[in-house]
C-alpha cells in the first residue's frame, strides 16, 4: 500500500459543477497537506496549503482534512473550463519532503 | 522574479547515453529538490539538498544517477548510462530554509526525457 492514494479518474464534468477530489493516507505523522495543480506539460502548481487537521477557503476552493480518518478533500465550487488540469494531494510530516498522489484528471466541459 | 527555470525541455537520447539536466531555483531558496514524474503519476522525490548538502538522497538510484549542486545555487542531475525505464519528466523545485515538510515548493516546468 502506498503512503498516500489518489483515485486518477478522469472525472469529467460539466461548467458550474461541484467538484471533489480525496485522498488517504496510511502515515498519522503527516501535519502539513497541500493540492497542487498541473497543466498539461507545464510544472505543479501550489492551490492549496492546509497545517493539521480543519478546513480552509479560497474563493472557489476549499480543502479540508480529517486527520482522525486519514482522509483529505480539494472542493471547487462553480467550475470553469480552465479547472481542467490533473490535482494532485502531497502531504508531509515536520523532516520529510512532500509526498504526492497520483493526481486525478479534471475536464471541465462549456 | 523569474521561477525556477529548468533545461533542456524535452531531450530524446538513445539508451545507454549519458544526459544531464540543469536547474536554477528561486533567488534566496536555500533548498532544491529534484522529483521524477512517470506519465500519470504524481512526483517522487529523488534528492533534496540544503544549500550544498544533499540531505535525502535515499531514493536516487545511484549506480547510474548522481547530482551536484555547487555553491549552494544551481544543480545538475545527471543519468548516465540511460535506460528505457528512465523515460520521464525531471522536476526541480525549491523552497525557502525552514521545517522541511513545511516548506511550501515552487516547481519548473520540468525535463521530459525520451529514451528509445
Amino acid at each position: 500500500q502506498k503512503e498516500v492514494e489518489q483515485d486518477p479518474g478522469p472525472l469529467s464534468v460539466p461548467e458550474g459543477a461541484i467538484v471533489s477530489l480525496n485522498c488517504t493516507y496510511s502515515n498519522s505523522a503527516f501535519q502539513y497537506f497541500m493540492w497542487y495543480r498541473q497543466y498539461s506539460r507545464k510544472g505543479p502548481e501550489l492551490l492549496m496549503y492546509t497545517y493539521s487537521s480543519g478546513n480552509k477557503e479560497d474563493g472557489r476552493f476549499t480543502a479540508q482534512v480529517d486527520k482522525s480518518s486519514k482522509y483529505i478533500s480539494l472542493f471547487i465550487r462553480d467550475s470553469q473550463p480552465s479547472d481542467s488540469a490533473t490535482y494532485l494531494c502531497a502531504m508531509s510530516d515536520s523532516g520529510t519532503a512532500l509526498i504526492f498522489g497520483k493526481g486525478t484528471t479534471l475536464s471541465v466541459s462549456s | 522574479e523569474a521561477g525556477v527555470v529548468q533545461s533542456p525541455r524535452y531531450k530524446i537520447i538513445e539508451k545507454k547515453q549519458p544526459v544531464a539536466f540543469w536547474c536554477n531555483p528561486i533567488s534566496g531558496h536555500n533548498t532544491l529538490y529534484w522529483y521524477r514524474q512517470n506519465l500519470g503519476q504524481g512526483p517522487e522525490l529523488l534528492i533534496r539538498y540544503e544549500n550544498e548538502e544533499a540531505v535525502d538522497d535515499s531514493q536516487l538510484p545511484k549506480d547510474r544517477f548522481s547530482a551536484e549542486r555547487l555553491k549552494g545555487v544551481d544543480s545538475t542531475l545527471k543519468i548516465q548510462p540511460a535506460e528505457l525505464g528512465d523515460s520521464a519528466v525531471y522536476l526541480c523545485a525549491s523552497s525557502l530554509e525552514g521545517t522541511a515538510g513545511a516548506n511550501v515548493l515552487t516547481f519548473g516546468a520540468g525535463s521530459r526525457l525520451t529514451v528509445l
